[in-house]
């Protein structure tokens, strides 16, 4: 039990363009779900916390605007990177916490290559 | 600010060897630790977890030892196998304004196994 999916596992982007990363919970309700981004041999790095039926929180230093959140179910969350530039290029992870429980389970990760 | 650090950013043992894998946190105020591995090009995979009302926990093959005297963190894994090759992350549970909880993760240690 407690299955996290990804979609897509990867992608490549053109600059410029809008990329959006599904997180789904299989087999709980997730109230809150958690988006990371992990450069390579680095740690991972909270972007935002996303909550089921209102606003993300984000961590300081990132950019509401870019990085969209929407967690418009108990099993959903997507993250979109509008207009994706190379530096954008990174391994998005997403964790999700069951309903009443301190542990996250996390997905596989979404690699993002912005061309 | 709260950090979560490792003392040892690479380990090297030989197969069979007991591993040990340290990290210092800085929140003593955190109540909840858990320890990750990750493998390359997946995400996080629980270990073990331990609150800050233990010492010691025990898994299969897997121990967790928390020192709050010197917010010290180590990981065991008895007779290690060339499976356990991965990166190791502590992490621990913050409690933000709003009564949610945040995971804090610190730079990781790669371990290495030698046949």
């Amino acid at each position: 039990g407690a299955v996290v999916s990804q979609h897509p596992s990867r992608v490549i982007c053109k600059s410029g363009t809008s990329v959006k990363i599904e997180c789904r919970s299989l087999d709980f309700q997730a109230t809150t779900m958690f988006w990371y981004r992990q450069f390579p041999k680095k740690s991972l790095m909270l972007m935002a916390t996303s909550n089921e039926g209102s606003k993300a929180t984000y961590e300081q230093g990132v950019e509401k605007d870019k990085f969209l959140i929407n967690h418009a179910s108990l099993t959903l969350s997507t993250l979109t990177v509008t207009s994706a530039h190379p530096e954008d290029s990174s391994f998005y992870i997403c964790s999700a916490r069951p309903t009443g429980g301190p542990w996250q389970y996390f997905g596989p990760g979404t690699r993002l290559t912005v061309l | 600010g709260e950090s979560v650090g490792l003392h040892l950013p690479t380990l090297s043992v030989q197969e069979g060897d007991n591993s040990i894998i340290n990290c210092a946190y800085s929140n003593s105020a955190s109540d909840y630790f858990i320890w990750y591995k990750q493998e390359s090009g997946k995400g996080p995979q629980f270990i073990i977890d331990i609150r800050s009302n233990m010492d010691k926990r025990q898994g299969q093959r897997v121990t967790v030892l928390l020192n709050k005297t010197v917010k010290h963190l180590s990981l065991q894994i008895a007779a290690t196998q060339p499976g356990d090759s991965a990166v190791y992350f502590c992490a621990e549970n913050d409690r933000v304004m709003d009564s949610s909880y945040k995971l804090i993760f610190g730079s990781g240690t790669r371990l290495l196994v030698r046949p």
